[in-house]
This record gives structure tokens, sequence and C-alpha cells, in this order.
């Protein structure tokens, strides 16, 4: 069964911080791997990942996929009180997209 | 653009009963995806429709159906609903879909109640 797990479920850092959010997978048919933000309802795109070692980048968030062992990671440097959302990694296999549980980000001032 | 728009925003329903969700995509996109998302499960993939056809389906019981118009808007219709149908419905649209491995951009939701 195709299964996407985040990791932790929560966290809760101060303003300034480094933080890295992890993400693995294990699927049938892996085609990419995407990012979102989810603050109030809708989840917003962050990255989509498809190559192993190439790190995508946006400011202060970066992430990269490691396909031999399966996993990805989202990091945010210099985390802002605006960081705190959920993350949620999801993985498309064979045209579904299978999601983890998210990380629940807190950002304290 | 406009966003993707969904309605309503939110829903109060008793056992039994049933609803009727709406989502219009993105002008110019012709696939639309349904989501269920719950606090202990995340996300689950429940349809996704292309050009007015079911493409991909998940693991969700037949009480959960859908349909897309010519103009691609889609409905999601829940029959017989249980209280375990409670859940934030979140529709996305993407030019080409999941075929095309291209992002997809969320709706605002439909907050769905059973009492």
């Amino acid at each position: 069964e195709d299964k996407v797990v985040q990791s932790p479920l929560s966290l809760v850092v101060h303003e300034g911080d480094t933080v890295t959010l992890n993400c693995s997978y294990e699927v049938t048919n892996f085609r990419s791997l995407l990012w979102y933000k989810q603050e109030k309802k809708a989840p917003t795109f962050l990255f989509m990942l498809t190559s192993s070692g190439i790190e995508k980048k946006s400011g202060r968030l970066s992430s990269i996929l490691d396909k031999k062992e399966l996993f990805s990671i989202l990091n945010i440097t210099a985390t802002q009180t605006g960081d705190s959302a959920i993350y949620l990694c999801s993985v498309d296999s064979n045209y579904q997209l299978i999601w983890g549980a998210g990380t629940k980000l807190i950002i304290k001032p | 653009k406009a966003g993707v728009t969904q309605t309503p925003r939110y829903l109060i329903k008793t056992r039994g009963q049933q609803v009727t969700l709406s989502c219009s995509p993105i002008s110019g996109h012709r696939s639309v995806s349904w989501y269920q998302q719950t606090p202990g499960q995340g996300l689950q993939f429940l349809f996704e429709y292309f050009s007015e056809t079911q493409r991909n389906k998940g693991n969700f019981p037949g009480r959960f159906s859908g349909r897309q118009f010519s103009n691609s808007r889609s409905e999601m219709n829940v029959s017989t609903l249980e209280l375990g149908d409670s859940a934030l419905y979140l529709c996305a649209s993407s030019q080409e879909g999941l075929a095309g491995a291209e992002t997809q951009y969320f709706g605002p939701g439909t907050r769905l109640l059973v009492l």
C-alpha cells in the first residue's frame, strides 16, 4: 500500500530558528513529490521535486529529494511567525496524490 | 485570474441526508480533483475529473460520487451521510491534471458537519 509519512507531527520553535521537516514515502510508481503550506483552508503550492539531489529554493525555504533513500526534507531558515502553518507533503504515484498527515509548525515570537 | 471557488463554505447536515458540493476551477483548467481532509487522516484523494470523465478514483465507498460539466465545473455528492463524513472537502484544479504532473491549485474548501 502506498504511504507517505511526515515527521515530526508538530513542532514549536522560536522566531529566527531553522527548522527541517521530513517526508518519507513508499509508493509503487513514483512520479513526483510536492510540498504545500496550509495556513487556514486552502493548501498553497511550495515545491515540486522529481529528480534526486537537486535543491529547489524559494527565499528562506528550500527542499531536496533523495530517491534512493525515499525521502525529502523541507528546510526553513530564519523562521518568522508567518511561517506558522501545516506543511503537507504528497507523492504522485500512478497519477494519484498520496498525502502525509502534515507537520504542524508553530513559530513563537 | 480568479482562483478556485467552492460552495457552500459551511454546511450542517444530519445522518442519512445527502449533500452536494460545488467547485469552479480556475479558468482554462480542465482537471478537478476532490479531497477529504480530517485531522487524524490528513488529505484523502476522492476522485479526479478531466473533460467530464472520471479519470481516477480513490478508496471511498460508492456513497461518494461526482461529475464534471462541460464548463469544467464539478460537483461532488455524498448520499446517506454518516457522522464520519464530517470533514473539510477540498477541490483542486489544474490544466491537465496529474497526468501532466502539474501543480494543483486548491479552493478554500467546504466544511461539512454531520450531526
